[in-house]
This record gives C-alpha cells, sequence and structure tokens, in this order.
C-alpha cells in the first residue's frame, strides 16, 4: 500500500513546514531508505533527500529529513515562492520493492 | 550530467500492447540498477518494476506482474519496458529512473513517456 501523505500543506514565506510520510515495520520503519522528491507541474521528479536525511549535493539546505518508528518527515526552512511543488516520499520495501506516498501539494502563501 | 530520454509512449486499445524504451547517458550505465515508475495525470507515483546492473534479477509491482516485461541492453546503455494485456488503468506517464546510492534510491528521472490506453 502507498505511503501515508497529507494532500497539501501551507506556509508563509519565510517561514517552516513539515510533510509527514507514515509507513509500516515492512517499510519505513525497516529501512533508513526514505527519499523525498520535488516535482513542478509538468516537471520529472527532483531528488531532495536519500537515505532518511542526506541532501545531495546542490539541494539546498533549507531542505532536511528525519524519521520516527514508522513515520519520516520532511521540513522546509524558509519557504521560498519556487518551493511551490508537489512532494512525494519513497521508501525501499524489502525484495527490490519500493513504495511511493500519494503526494503532499504544497503552497506558500 | 546523467541523462534519461524515455521513448515509445503513445495511444493503444485496451488489450494492445506497447515498448517503452529509455537511452541512457552521462555514467556508467552497467554499474546501476534501474527502475520504471508511473504517474497517472493529477495523481501520484506508483513504482512499476527494478532490474538489476546486470539484468540477472527483475522485480515488478504486483498490477503490473504477468502483463510488462521489463528488460535492458548494457551495450546500447538502454533499458526497455514490453507491455501486453493493457489496460485502461495503465494510462500514465512513465518514467525511467536510476536506482542511485547503492541502488536503494531511484535519483535521476528521465522527462517521462506518455502512455494512453483508450478505444
Amino acid at each position: 500500500s502507498a505511503l501515508t501523505q497529507p494532500a497539501s500543506v501551507s506556509g508563509s514565506a519565510g517561514q517552516s513546514i513539515t510533510i509527514s510520510c507514515t509507513g509500516t515495520s515492512s517499510d519505513v520503519g525497516a529501512y533508513n531508505l526514505v527519499s523525498w522528491y520535488q516535482q513542478h507541474p509538468g516537471k520529472a521528479p527532483k531528488h531532495m533527500i536519500y537515505e532518511g536525511s542526506k541532501r545531495p549535493s546542490g539541494v539546498s539546505n533549507r531542505f532536511s529529513g528525519s524519521k520516527s518508528g514508522n513515520t519520516a518527515s520532511l521540513t522546509i526552512s524558509g519557504l521560498q515562492a519556487e518551493d511551490e511543488a508537489d512532494y512525494y516520499c519513497c521508501s525501499y520495501g524489502g525484495y527490490n520493492t519500493w513504495v511511493f506516498g500519494g503526494g503532499t501539494e504544497l503552497t506558500v502563501l | 550530467e546523467v541523462q534519461l530520454l524515455e521513448s515509445g509512449g503513445g495511444l493503444v486499445q485496451p488489450g494492445g500492447s506497447l515498448r517503452l524504451s529509455c537511452a541512457a547517458s552521462g555514467f556508467t550505465f552497467s554499474s546501476f540498477g534501474m527502475n520504471w515508475v508511473r504517474q497517472v495525470p493529477g495523481k501520484g507515483l506508483e513504482w512499476v518494476s527494478y532490474i538489476t546492473s546486470s539484468g540477472s534479477s527483475i522485480n515488478y509491482a504486483d498490477s503490473v506482474k504477468g502483463r510488462f516485461t521489463m528488460s535492458r541492453d548494457n551495450a546500447k546503455n538502454s533499458l526497455y519496458l514490453q507491455m501486453n494485456s493493457l489496460r485502461d488503468e495503465d494510462t500514465a506517464v512513465y518514467y525511467c529512473a536510476r536506482a542511485g546510492y547503492g541502488g536503494n534510491t531511484p535519483d535521476h528521472w528521465g522527462q517521462g513517456t506518455l502512455v494512453t490506453v483508450s478505444s
């Protein structure tokens, strides 16, 4: 089953927001292999966080990831207009399978 | 620069077949596992299948198992997805994505190719 994310979150420019991603003890809880993706309309997903909390080269340090139990989180601090996008979490599910969250639409007010 | 370019999408009738391709460049293709991920327009991402770097092991989502076949040609730096017995619910943008960071994360993605299943 898909990981559970809130359908939408919003925040004012400059503020911080957190997006949750809830799975099970077979995926999120079993592995420290959650990744997060940003997707702007009509574009391909872009990886922002991997292995739970690591940032790829070139990704702003305003993006951070964490995990507690079966729930992973993405925090974006100092919100900027360009952060407005859809965000997806993804977890390794074992046996070379992956599962994605349903996606969260971020609105920057 | 890692580049992935999908092709082969289009309109197909229910029950029909289609073969997608993904051309890779900018990295040593034969050293990475690869994924196919799809997205129904306006909806979320769904993992479809994974193939190891050598092609010796392949895994599929239950929704496509028995209908889709993933393969690769390392000599041609290419990835494929043969889709048979297509259904309306297979309509989606199909992305190929490299399995980076030790194979644990779909990191770089192509721009996708749209498959529309409709009569």
